[in-house]
C-alpha cells in the first residue's frame, strides 16, 4: 500500500518557469490538500479538494492552480515560478465527514532561482 | 477553527514521560483536538485525536481538561526517535481542513 506519493522529490526551477507537482493516493480518500512549509515555519494550506471536480482555496493560494479530475490524483501547478515559492510542498489525503487522520506524502523540495 | 498556543520548545530525558501542553481556550463544542508530529523534514504523522474524553493509543495519551480549554499530549517513555515538532490542531468535526501553527519542538536527550 503506497499511501500518498509525491513526485518529484527535488526540483530546481528558474524564475518564470512553470511546472506541476504530482500527488497520488491509493486509499480512495475524498479529501486531498496541498501545503507549503517554509524554513522554521508550520505548514500553510494552499488548495484543497473534497472530491473529484471540486477544489477550493486555502490560506496561501496565489500563484498556484489545482484540478481534481480523478479521486486518486491532485496535481499542483505553478504558473510562473518566483523565488518566494521556494519551499517544501506536502500533499495530504483523508476521508471526509468524520474525525479521522490525514496521511501526508514525503514532500517535494522546490528551489526557484 | 479555534487557535492553539503551544510552547516553542521542550526537552525531555530519554525514558521519561514527555508532556506537551496546548492551550485552546476558544474551542467550540464541536471541535476536536488533534496532534500530529513532524520528524526532521518528513511529512507530518498523525498521533491521536479527542473530543472531550481522554484518549490513549499505541503512540500516546491525550488528556483534555474538563472545560476543554487545554490539553496535554503524553509520550509515556520518550525515545530519541520522538525528537520532532509536535502540532496541536483544533478542527471542526465534519470539516476536513487542518490548519497548522508553529508547534513545539521536542528534543529528547540521552
Amino acid at each position: 500500500n503506497a499511501g500518498v506519493t509525491q513526485t518529484p522529490k527535488f526540483q530546481v526551477l528558474k524564475t518564470g518557469q512553470s511546472m506541476t507537482l504530482q500527488c497520488a493516493q491509493d486509499m480512495n480518500h475524498e479529501y486531498m490538500s496541498w501545503y507549503r512549509q517554509d524554513p522554521g515555519m508550520g505548514l500553510r494550506l494552499i488548495h484543497y479538494s473534497v472530491g473529484a471536480g471540486i477544489t477550493d482555496q486555502g490560506e496561501v493560494p496565489n500563484g498556484y492552480n489545482v484540478s481534481r479530475s480523478t479521486t486518486e490524483d491532485f496535481p499542483l501547478r505553478l504558473l510562473s515560478a518566483a523565488p518566494s515559492q521556494t519551499s517544501v510542498y506536502f500533499c495530504a489525503s483523508s476521508f471526509t465527514g468524520s474525525p479521522t487522520e490525514a496521511f501526508f506524502g514525503q514532500g517535494t523540495r522546490l528551489t526557484v532561482v | 477553527d479555534a487557535k492553539t498556543t503551544q510552547p516553542t520548545s521542550m526537552d525531555c530525558a530519554e525514558g521519561r514521560a514527555a508532556n506537551l501542553p496546548c492551550n485552546h481556550s476558544t474551542i467550540s463544542g464541536n471541535e476536536y483536538v488533534y496532534w500530529y508530529r513532524q520528524i526532521h523534514s518528513q511529512g507530518p504523522q498523525y498521533i491521536i485525536h479527542g473530543l472531550k474524553n481522554n484518549e490513549t493509543n499505541e503512540m500516546a495519551s491525550l488528556i483534555i481538561t474538563e472545560d476543554r480549554k487545554s490539553s496535554t499530549l503524553i509520550l509515556p517513555h520518550a525515545t530519541l526517535r520522538d525528537t520532532a515538532v509536535y502540532y496541536c490542531i483544533v478542527r471542526v468535526a465534519l470539516a476536513d481542513k487542518l490548519i497548522f501553527g508553529t508547534g513545539t519542538r521536542l528534543q529528547v536527550f540521552p
